[in-house]
């Protein structure tokens, strides 16, 4: 069965750092990219951060870009995401979710579909930044 | 960045009851629309990729269709379980993007 369990959201302050981890079971970690997404309490889905399934290559999003990085370790199942320069609207639930974006092998080019899709969905950890 | 809106915003219906849930998108996304369900105080769940396969363990009163900017998921016959937001998500041009939610509330 595959799980996703993310840790580390916590009240902080604007300006603040703050590390979240999320650790995989059930699948092969290795193979697929994993990504962060978000939701501010009552609202909809946001999409933050992809990484590749060796962890060499990232894309943000704007709303985070120069102030989040996401990084991996495949030896440990685990994705994770260093938020820096925290701002109150950076205030959510923090979801780690497998990326199934397709891998095209070495030499190889993705012509069209070439983002991924979510499943499954950590439980999401609460990130709150306020004075 | 591409749009998608959903319609209605709330959909009042009773079980046993169709449901129609729709996602335009602003410009054209091939097949490449993904819906999922997210119960309250749970994280979403996908439920349908690339417009009409659907998910592990989804049952086949779902289905999605549409093409293009045009996307409909339908549900056949209403479960109780089955009342929820509903956000589609388009994975054709970064930055990924999903639409404002569609919530299907029991009548």
């Amino acid at each position: 069965q595959m799980q996703l369990v993310e840790s580390g959201g916590t009240l902080v302050k604007p300006g603040g750092s703050l590390r979240l981890s999320c650790t995989a079971s059930g699948f092969i970690f290795s193979d697929y990219y994993m990504s962060w997404l978000r939701q501010a309490p009552g609202k909809g889905l946001e999409w933050i951060s992809s990484i590749n399934h060796r962890g060499t290559t990232f894309d943000y999003a704007d709303s985070v870009k120069g102030r989040f990085s996401i990084s991996r370790d495949n030896g440990k199942n685990s994705l994770y995401l260093q938020m820096n320069s925290l701002r109150d609207d950076d205030t959510a639930f923090y979801y780690c979710v497998r990326d199934l974006t397709p891998i095209v092998g070495a030499g190889g080019h993705c012509y069209s579909g070439c983002l991924g899709w979510f499943d499954p969905w950590g439980p999401g950890t609460l990130v709150t930044v306020s004075s | 960045d591409i749009v998608l809106t959903q319609s209605p915003a709330t959909l009042s219906l009773s079980p046993g009851e169709r449901a129609t849930l729709s996602c335009r998108a602003s410009q054209t996304i091939d097949n490449y629309l993904v819906w999922y369900r997210q119960k309250p105080g749970q994280a979403p769940r996908l439920v349908i990729f690339d417009t009409s396969r659907r998910a592990t363990g989804i049952p086949d009163r779902f289905s999605g269709s549409g093409s293009g900017t045009d996307f409909t998921l339908t549900i056949s016959s209403l479960e109780p379980e089955d009342f929820a937001v509903y956000y589609c998500q388009q994975r054709t041009n970064r930055p990924i993007t999903f639409g404002q939610g569609t919530r299907l509330e029991i009548k």
